[in-house]
């Protein structure tokens, strides 16, 4: 079945370091491709998102691109911030009849000034 | 902006209980779903709904569980017998790709 893998954390970083957070996924068909991001205590915010091969979503600074010949959607952010600390889940929806997502195992990035 | 509410905040209950998680979806939303984050692990896709059925659900949603629209507006998930395993945090969501989640229900069985 439809899986999303992405590296497992924590990610601990000083502030205005380059961010990268690596997911994978496996679908059958062309999944759309979705980061959302969980702030402590708090829930699930789309971050952004992607719908076809090739497409670069963006938001807050942060990007990340639907590489089809790899079956990744990284993401990155240039610089990072305290307030960026939070746990970034990948996330495929596999366009059945319900749109369901399905999440990776999420990866906590830890900022540091 | 629109959002999707869900109370209680949290729930404490003793195991055997009956517990019922509320949410409102978005208004013009028409499928729904419930997700469950068990503390420190990854979200899992409990079950959508669409035109007042079920339209899918996976494996965790056995017969312990229902879902409902009793009114229209809200949208609720039941327990029907809690067990130590169902505490997680349980969120609702609406829409679809992307789908608009609530804040969570944080469930803990004593």
């Amino acid at each position: 079945g439809d899986s999303v893998t992405q590296m497992e954390g924590p990610v601990t970083l000083s502030e205005e370091a380059f961010l990268t957070i690596n997911c994978t996924y496996t679908a059958t068909g062309y999944p759309s491709l979705f980061w959302y991001v969980q702030y402590p205590g708090e829930g699930l915010q789309l971050l952004l998102k992607a719908t076809k091969a090739d497409d670069k979503g963006s938001n807050k600074g942060f990007e990340a691109t639907y590489r089809k010949e790899t079956t990744s959607f990284h993401l990155e952010k240039g610089s990072v911030q305290v307030s960026d600390s939070a746990v970034y889940f990948c996330a495929l929806s596999s366009r059945d009849n319900t749109d369901k997502l399905i999440f990776g195992t999420g990866t906590r990035l830890q900022v540091f000034p | 902006e629109p959002e999707v509410t869900q109370t209680p905040s949290h729930q404490v209950t003793q195991m055997g209980q009956e517990v019922i998680l509320r949410c409102v979806p978005i208004s013009n939303h028409l499928y729904f779903y419930w997700y469950r984050q068990i503390l420190g692990q990854k979200v899992e896709f409990l079950v959508s709904f669409y035109n007042n059925e079920i339209s899918e659900k996976s494996e965790i949603f056995d017969d312990q569980f229902s879902v409902e629209r009793p009114d229209g507006s809200n949208f609720t998930l039941k327990i029907r017998s809690t067990k130590l395993e169902d505490s997680a945090m349980y969120f609702c969501a609406s829409g679809g790709t992307p789908e608009v989640f609530g804040p969570g229900t944080r469930l803990t069985v004593l």
